[in-house]
C-alpha cells in the first residue's frame, strides 16, 4: 500500500514559467518530506525538504510548501529552466527511512 | 570524492543464478539503504544498515540478503534470482543526523 503517491506521472512546461509538482500522503506520522531530482542513468539528488512542523520552506527557486490538514504537499519551480527537465521524486521520512512516490517527469519547454 | 559508487552498472542473470551487488561510500556515513525502483513504483527500500554491525529489513525485503562489510561497504545479495528481481537497484548513504540520503549511480538488473 503506497503510503505516498504523486498522480500526476508527466508535466510540460514552457521555459521561464512555474512549474508546480504534487504529492499526497497517509502516514501522519511522517516527520520529514524531501523532494529529490533524477536524471536518466544517475542516482536520485537531493532537493530541498520540509518539516512536519512547517508550511513552507524556499530555497532560491524552489518552494516547498506542506498542508498537514490536507496531507498534501508540493514543490513549486520559478522560474523553471530546461535544466530541470528531469524525474522528480517526492519522498516521506518517519525515523530516517524513506518513502517515495512514484515521481513526476518534467519537461522544460525552450 | 567518489561519493556512492555500485558495481555492476548493468547485469543480465538466468533464473536460479545468484549474483551479489556491491556498495561503497568514502563519506564516512553511518547509515546506508539498498533499494529497488520499478516502473510507476518509485523507490522501495529492501534492507538499510543503521551502523556498521548492524542491518534490517526494509519494505520489500523478501528474496535478498545484505551484508554491511565494514563502515565504507554494504552488499545486496541475490541468492536464486527470480524475474520479479529485474528492477534497477540503488543503494544510499546517510550521515548521522542529517536528513537527506546521497545515492549512487544504480545497478540495472535484468533475471530471464
Amino acid at each position: 500500500d503506497q503510503q505516498v503517491k504523486q498522480n500526476s506521472p508527466s508535466l510540460s512546461v514552457q521555459e521561464g514559467r512555474i512549474s508546480i509538482l504534487n504529492c499526497d500522503y497517509t502516514n501522519s506520522m511522517f516527520d520529514y518530506f524531501l523532494w529529490y531530482k533524477k536524471y536518466p542513468a544517475e542516482g536520485p539528488t537531493f532537493l530541498i525538504s520540509i518539516s512536519s512542523i512547517k508550511d513552507k520552506n524556499e530555497d532560491g527557486r524552489f518552494t516547498v510548501f506542506l498542508n498537514k490538514s490536507a496531507k498534501h504537499l508540493s514543490l513549486h519551480i520559478v522560474p523553471s529552466q530546461p535544466g530541470d527537465s528531469a524525474v522528480y521524486f517526492c519522498a516521506a521520512s518517519k525515523d530516517y527511512k524513506l518513502s517515495f512516490g512514484a515521481g513526476t517527469t518534467v519537461t522544460v519547454r525552450a | 570524492n567518489a561519493g556512492v559508487t555500485q558495481t555492476p552498472k548493468f547485469q543480465v542473470l538466468k533464473t536460479g543464478q545468484s549474483m551479489t551487488l556491491q556498495c561503497a561510500q568514502d563519506m564516512n556515513h553511518n547509515s546506508m539503504y539498498w533499494y529497488r525502483q520499478d516502473p510507476g513504483m518509485g523507490l522501495r527500500l529492501i534492507y538499510y544498515s543503521a551502523s556498521e554491525g548492524t542491518t534490517d529489513k526494509g519494505e520489500v525485503p523478501n528474496g535478498y540478503n545484505v551484508s554491511r562489510l565494514n563502515k565504507r561497504e554494504f552488499s545486496l545479495r541475490l541468492e536464486s534470482a527470480a524475474p520479479s528481481q529485474t528492477s534497477v537497484y540503488f543503494c544510499a548513504s546517510r550521515r548521522r543526523g542529517y536528513l537527506g540520503q546521497y545515492f549512487g549511480p544504480g545497478t540495472r538488473l535484468t533475471v530471464t
